[in-house]
């Protein structure tokens, strides 16, 4: 069946812009997760969706980080004013409910580049 | 957040078992010990994941100590695709809780 899904697969984008990176869950998955990784680096974790819940911001680095969830599927990651320190992989993950003993599905990433 | 530690890197010959150790010494008696690997340019992708017994899938087994202060990923047979950095995560019983990935460990598998 489909995985989790992520567009674009790379962006370019100029210093300054604002940039939206989409995620489409695995479907039926009620928690949805966004990571970056710089590189080399490990993942560090941005926001967390469970459902219709709050969503867990406290990973996000600055307020030009924002994300939304609409309908309890598609997730969208807004960068506003982008920053070359903001080049990285962004990745999302889904999983069927939110439980410890539950796995994650990663896409595979959008590359962004700010130049 | 429980934290986990291992090694930076380690490496194995093709077609010989590999032990990938992780210390975790203040996991809570509910956390659930989870493995993920990251192949070059891929995004994560989950291994096993087990509670107090060993576990064995297609991909891996996993052993736990006795007191479950640390546990083993153990690959079979190396094949020069499983170079990849493994993770091992704990999963706290709260919900809510998000994956906490640390550094990992970098698996090299010489042919």
């Amino acid at each position: 069946g489909a995985g989790v899904s992520q567009s674009p697969s790379n962006k370019v984008t100029e210093k300054g812009k604002d940039v939206e990176l989409r995620c489409d869950p695995i479907s039926g998955h009620t928690a949805l997760y966004w990571y970056r990784q710089s590189l080399g680096q490990g993942l560090e974790f941005l926001i967390y969706f469970q459902g219709n819940s709050a969503p867990d911001k406290s990973g996000l680095p600055s307020d030009r980080f924002s994300a939304e969830r609409t309908g309890g599927s598609v997730s969208t990651l807004t960068i506003q004013r982008t920053q070359q320190e903001d080049s990285a992989v962004y990745l999302c993950a889904s999983s069927p409910v939110d439980r410890p003993n539950t796995e994650a599905f990663f896409g595979q990433g959008t590359r962004l580049t700010v130049v | 957040d429980a934290k986990t530690t291992q090694p930076n890197s380690m490496e194995s010959n093709e077609e010989e078992p590999v032990h990938l150790p992780c210390n975790h010494s203040t996991i809570s008696g509910t956390d659930y010990i989870h493995w993920y690997r990251q192949l070059p340019s891929q995004g994560p992708e989950y291994v096993i994941h087990g509670l107090t017994s060993n576990v064995n899938n297609r991909m891996a087994s996993l052993a736990i100590a006795e007191d479950r202060k640390s546990s083993t990923l153990i690959l079979h047979r190396a094949t020069l695709r499983d170079a990849a950095v493994y993770y091992c995560i704990l999963r706290e019983t709260n919900y809510g809780q998000n994956f906490v990935f640390g550094p990992g460990t970098r698996l090299s598998v010489l042919p």
